[in-house]
């Protein structure tokens, strides 16, 4: 597509469900990242793939986020037994290759968890 | 990873220039310095990008100095529309096993009238 997009735009979840944000990023890009952002806060990097691996998870919070991406292209990141302190903007970005050149974001995923 | 300094926030008037500087002492061999810039309710969009010296786009120019340990963006004649976050990053190039950017803070950019 024409830019990376991220579903649902917006979420509100009770604590305690889970949750599936997805990323579907620009065709061709074989880097894909996830950052988080808080309110009023910088971006905090979560995971970064390479295809369909994840060579760095090392901005995973705990062992209730996981992420995973299919054919090199679509990802989705799960959040288990969803806390207040989740609640953030979850933010997606690809690159043509990992670095620093261009990451293209998503418009984000606002999730709340009351 | 190389850590970044900004200011946390700006005040400028319309038309005028806009001088944001970044620190990175800690800036490594193989890092690019990349800047961009966010508004609300929207993801960071790529302004400009630079290894040394002077980078010029339609957008912004970014000037790094000999030592790399800092750089500063600097936006002409700024508008109103300019309001916005805007945060340095430095990052290792392309070598097959990058890792990720890291985003400070940012520095909150408040043009007026």
């Amino acid at each position: 597509g024409a830019g990376v997009s991220q579903s649902p735009s917006n979420k509100v979840t009770e604590k305690g469900k889970d949750v599936e944000l997805r990323c579907d990023p620009i065709s061709g890009h074989t880097a894909l990242y996830w950052y988080r952002q808080s309110l009023g806060q910088g971006l905090e990097f979560l995971i970064y793939f390479q295809g369909n691996s994840a060579p760095d998870k090392s901005g995973l919070p705990s062992d209730r986020f996981s992420a995973e991406r299919t054919g090199g292209s679509v990802s989705t990141l799960t959040i288990q037994r969803t806390q207040q302190e989740d609640s953030a903007v979850y933010l997606c970005a690809s690159s043509l290759e990992p670095g620093t050149d261009g990451y293209t974001f998503g418009s984000g995923t606002r999730l709340t968890v009351v | 990873l190389a850590k970044t300094t900004q200011p946390i926030s700006m005040d400028s008037y319309e038309g005028q220039e806009v001088n944001i500087t970044c620190s990175h002492n800690n800036i490594a061999t193989n890092d690019y310095i990349t800047w961009y810039q966010q508004f609300p309710s929207q993801g960071p969009r790529f302004i400009i990008q630079g290894y040394k010296t002077k980078v010029t786009n339609e957008v912004a120019s970014l000037f790094i100095p000999a030592d790399r340990k800092s750089s500063t963006l600097s936006l002409p004649r700024v508008s109103l529309s300019d309001t916005a976050v805007y945060y340095c990053l430095v990052g290792v190039l392309y070598t097959g096993t990058a890792s990720k950017l890291t985003f400070g803070t940012g520095t909150r950019l408040q043009v007026t009238l």
